[in-house]
């Protein structure tokens, strides 16, 4: 049984880049959430995506946009790249949008230049 | 908002020490609790949660216990190995917006 798997694994931009990362999640889910780590810190919750649609979004600009597909993987998007948003970005995964136990990927590891 | 707040590290313990790591949380409602561990240059793997007070969440002889009078989640283990080394994170989940609130977590060192 998969689980939640990213590609890719890591990634060097610059500022003002373009950059997709991608997700598909553990098998039967079909909830998909985007965290922000920064170094030394603690997840940071930028959105959630269930049905094809945004659900909730967390305190991040609308640099940072999403789609998920019908197959249930998905994107994360973030234009105009900044220094400060280089960090890991974990995608997560749930059984569905009721259910509150969240699977990780490995995460992309985004480095800004 | 809610939050979450656990013991600063690195924490350096020698192999088979009793490990505790503490944490507290503020929430306007009945989260559940996580305990989610990051070995180095990876993901996080869910160690263990519990859904309601009292509970007790266990998973590889680690332990917590949802404590809803003291708000507190604190993590333990017995007796700790070398390959316990990680950095811990406790989280809750914020049931009105569907998403985990971390804490900063905290590094684990276990010497032989």
């Amino acid at each position: 049984d998969a689980g939640v798997t990213q590609s890719p694994t890591h990634l060097i931009k610059t500022r003002g880049q373009q950059v997709t990362l991608r997700c598909s999640p553990k098998s039967g889910h079909d909830t998909v959430s985007w965290y922000q780590q920064a170094l030394g810190q603690g997840p940071q919750f930028i959105f959630q995506y269930y049905e094809e649609e945004e659900r909730q979004r967390g305190n991040f600009p609308d640099r940072f946009s999403g789609h998920q597909f019908p197959n249930y993987s998905s994107e994360l998007n973030v234009n105009a790249l900044l220094l400060g948003d280089s960090a890991l970005y974990l995608c997560a995964s749930s059984l569905s949008l009721l259910q509150e136990t969240q699977y990780f990927g490995p995460g992309t590891r985004l480095l800004v230049l | 908002g809610d939050s979450v707040t656990q013991m600063e590290g690195p924490v350096t313990l020698s192999e088979e020490a009793f490990l505790t790591i503490n944490c507290t949380y503020t929430a306007t409602g009945y989260p559940s609790l996580f305990w989610y561990v990051q070995y180095p240059g990876e993901g996080l793997q869910l160690l263990l949660k519990a859904t309601k007070a009292d509970d007790k969440g266990s998973n590889k002889g680690f332990e917590a216990t949802y404590r809803k009078e003291t708000t507190s989640f604190h993590l333990e283990k017995g007796s700790v190995q070398v390959s316990d080394s990680a950095v811990y994170f406790c989280a809750l989940s914020d049931r009105s917006q569907g998403n985990l609130i971390f804490g900063k977590g905290t590094k684990l060192s276990v010497k032989p």
